[in-house]
């Protein structure tokens, strides 16, 4: 089963480094992952999604890594900047777009410092 | 165009009250799904609604949650005799149709219950 109440994993990376955020997933029939961002306050916001039939997408400063193998997903963020803190949701969307909605991982809070 | 609204942003209720929640999908989006967001967790499905339809509920509780989207008007996630247990944020998200999932958060319902 799931554990609840944990403390979200925090990443804390200096303004300008790249951050890599990772994430794995447990069903193997995933075919679509999104990563979210989100912050205080605010509903989850899209970042950027990928299918299982590629191992790599890149957006702007974003890039997302994906491996089938070991159901290991993860977000780079190039240049990081302030307004990148945040809280990131990776979520795995079941077989076929089915009903069942997103499934979503903990979440990892990413701290910028100055 | 709107993005997908929800209301109230913030409510309060006493134990054994109940609550409505609303959510007005963006325009064209005639799916919505609700999810339950507990402090430090991730997103946890609830219900996947069409119009008029009830298409998956697997994630919501058997006893007080129910949900509808009418053919007119929000959707609605009613919680009945609410307990302390129920405080949580409470997110709608909307897309075109099924298994295209666009992503399209609302700002959240955030339900206390003192």
């Amino acid at each position: 089963g799931e554990s609840v109440g944990l403390h979200l994993p925090t990443l804390s990376v200096q303004e300008g480094d790249n951050s890599i955020i990772n994430c794995a997933y447990s069903n193997s029939a995933s075919d679509y992952f999104i990563w979210y961002k989100q912050e205080s306050g605010k509903g989850p916001q899209f970042i950027i999604d990928i299918r299982s039939n590629m191992d790599k997408r890149q957006g702007q400063r974003v890039t997302v890594l994906l491996n089938k193998t070991v159901k290991h997903l993860s977000l780079q963020i190039a240049a990081t900047q302030p307004g990148d803190s945040a809280v990131y949701f990776c979520a795995d969307w079941g077989t076929g777009g089915g009903a069942d909605g997103l499934t979503f991982g903990k979440g990892t809070h990413l701290i910028i410092q100055p | 165009n709107a993005g997908v609204m929800q209301n109230p942003r913030h409510l309060v209720r006493r134990r054994g009250q109940e609550a409505r929640l609303r959510c007005s999908p963006m325009k064209g989006h005639s799916h919505v799904y609700w999810y339950r967001q507990l402090p430090e967790e991730g997103l946890k499905f609830m219900v996947y609604l069409q119009k008029e339809n009830i298409i998956d509920e697997s994630g919501m509780p058997k006893e007080r949650f129910s949900a509808e989207f009418p053919k007119e008007g929000p959707s609605i996630l009613r919680i009945q005799q609410v307990v302390r247990g129920d405080s949580a944020a409470y997110f709608c998200a909307s897309s075109p149709q099924e298994g295209a999932f666009e992503a399209f958060f609302g700002q959240g319902t955030r339900l206390t219950v003192v």
